[in-house]
């Protein structure tokens, strides 16, 4: 199975500052028959399932703000939300979709500071 | 825009089976846009993928669960089902129903959860 690891498990950030979740897989994402990272990404808040923010490692599901990016290649990614709101605050996981079975990281957990 | 709300037992025997429908509205379960999938989330822990079934018949499964993990469809009353045996108490989890319409593997579409809890 890929191994997916995040870091760091627990981040606090103060509004309006920038928030970055790195993520690392055991083996790499990269297809070389559409060049594309099989890397998605979700936030979860308490009592909520996940939600889909980005996928392709970096093309935003319709609906996430603009201050949600995504980038990487290979096995090495990391997402960043540029401007921290409250809302923001939640649990993130990455996701590897290049094959089965799918695998998640840990999760981060995001605080506000 | 599909819909996904899952049903379930709510507890559940050690030894026994453990059985989930999700309800899919928005469009038919037979579309073949859509591959159907579960994934599960014991308490305080991250998202485990239990696997997918496709309106071919053809399954994925995650070999960590063996041969106890089976999953099916009814197109006549537009759901899909899971069904783990010989459960434990590492079964207990919130188990989410997922699709999607990016990829196979990207979920868009998620049910609200239904905890299952494995005790005596």
């Amino acid at each position: 199975d890929i191994v997916m690891t995040q870091s760091p498990d627990s981040l606090a950030v103060s509004l309006g500052e920038r928030a970055t979740i790195n993520c690392r897989s055991s083996q790499s994402l990269l297809h070389s028959s559409n060049n594309k990272n099989y890397l998605a990404w979700y936030q979860q808040k308490s009592g909520q399932p996940p939600r889909l923010l980005l996928y392709w490692t970096s093309t935003r599901e319709s609906g996430v703000p603009d201050r949600f990016s995504g980038s990487g290649s290979g096995t090495n990614f990391t997402l960043t939300i540029s401007s921290l709101q409250a809302e923001d605050m939640a649990l993130y996981y990455c996701h590897q979709y290049f094959i089965t079975p799918y695998t998640f990281g840990q999760g981060t957990r995001l605080e506000i500071k | 825009q599909v819909q996904l709300q899952e049903s379930s037992p709510g507890l559940v025997e050690p030894s026994q089976t453990l059985s989930l429908t999700c309800s899919v509205s928005g469009d038919s379960i037979s579309s073949g846009k859509y591959f159907w999938t579960w994934i599960r989330q014991p308490a305080g822990k991250g998202l485990e993928w239990i696997g997918r079934f496709y309106i071919t018949g053809s399954t994925n499964y995650n070999p960590s669960l063996g041969s106890r993990v089976t999953m099916s469809l009814d197109t006549s009353k537009n759901h899909f089902s899971l069904r783990l045996n010989s459960v434990t108490a590492a079964d207990t989890a919130v188990y989410f129903c997922a699709s999607g319409t990016r990829d196979p593997g990207v979920f868009d579409y998620w049910g609200q959860g239904a905890f299952v809890t494995v005790s005596s």
